[in-house]
């Protein structure tokens, strides 16, 4: 069952903010929201993750509902290479020997 | 953030060939590590668990035999895909964990691109 619900496409002008939503309403109190992305034939790549408060580093800003049953990745300027797809995935603490789910994700197409 | 490595980036080979994929974990020790594979316009499906020094554990519909796993080190874990066939033809990528207290993060190689003639 999918843990996590994501719209399956969006558009984002270059140089515009793009704001990815991400819906995980049966999240429990001890886990964790991941955002990582996959650009064309590559392996994914890790942007950011948070519990429940906000997070931010060079690549994106993840905001984290206070109810935690929704977040929001941020690209503040989407340049031509975020062009991907998107995912969402949430996982519990201390779970090494656990791989990640990936569901379907969103594809973002950023467009000049 | 940690660095993983796979080797070949892509392979074509006959029908009824062995193919062998390595993942590194170049700059940090993983004693597990992961192997997905993705076909097109598809998402990313687990097919098994690799645990250094022990068997790996494979997911439900993926042939143990068939798909062969060594993790023999901390930094290595390697994928043989036995008698290939064109249905096996796929995106493989391989993961591993890097510890942090209780936030670990799963990184991921590049990818491998097998295509079985």
């Amino acid at each position: 069952d999918a843990k996590t619900t994501q719209p399956p496409s969006m558009d984002c002008a270059e140089g515009r903010a793009a704001n990815l939503p991400c819906n995980h309403s049966t999240i429990s109190g001890n886990e964790y929201v991941y955002w990582y992305r996959q650009i064309h034939s590559q392996g994914p790549q890790y942007i950011i993750h948070g519990l429940k408060n906000n997070e931010t580093n060079e690549m994106a800003s993840l905001i984290i509902t206070e109810d935690r049953k929704s977040s929001t990745l941020i690209l503040p300027h989407a340049t031509l290479r975020d062009t991907a797809v998107y995912y969402c995935i949430v996982r519990a603490a201390n779970q090494a020997g656990t791989a990640l789910i990936f569901g379907k994700g969103t594809t973002l197409s950023v467009s000049s | 953030g940690a660095v993983v490595s796979q080797h070949p980036s892509r392979v074509i080979c006959k029908s009824g060939t062995s193919v062998k994929i390595e993942c590194r974990s170049l700059d940090f020790q993983a004693t597990t590590m992961f192997w997905y594979r993705q076909f097109p316009k598809q998402s990313l499906m687990l097919m098994a668990t690799s645990n250094e020094g022990s068997k790996a554990t494979y997911e439900q519909g993926v042939e143990k035999d068939k798909f062969l796993i060594n993790h023999a080190s901390l930094t290595l874990s390697t994928l043989t895909v036995t008698s290939a066939h064109p249905e096996d033809s796929s995106f493989y990528i391989c993961s591993a964990f890097q510890s942090g207290g209780a936030e670990e993060t799963q990184y991921f190689g590049p990818g491998t691109r097998l295509l079985v003639l």
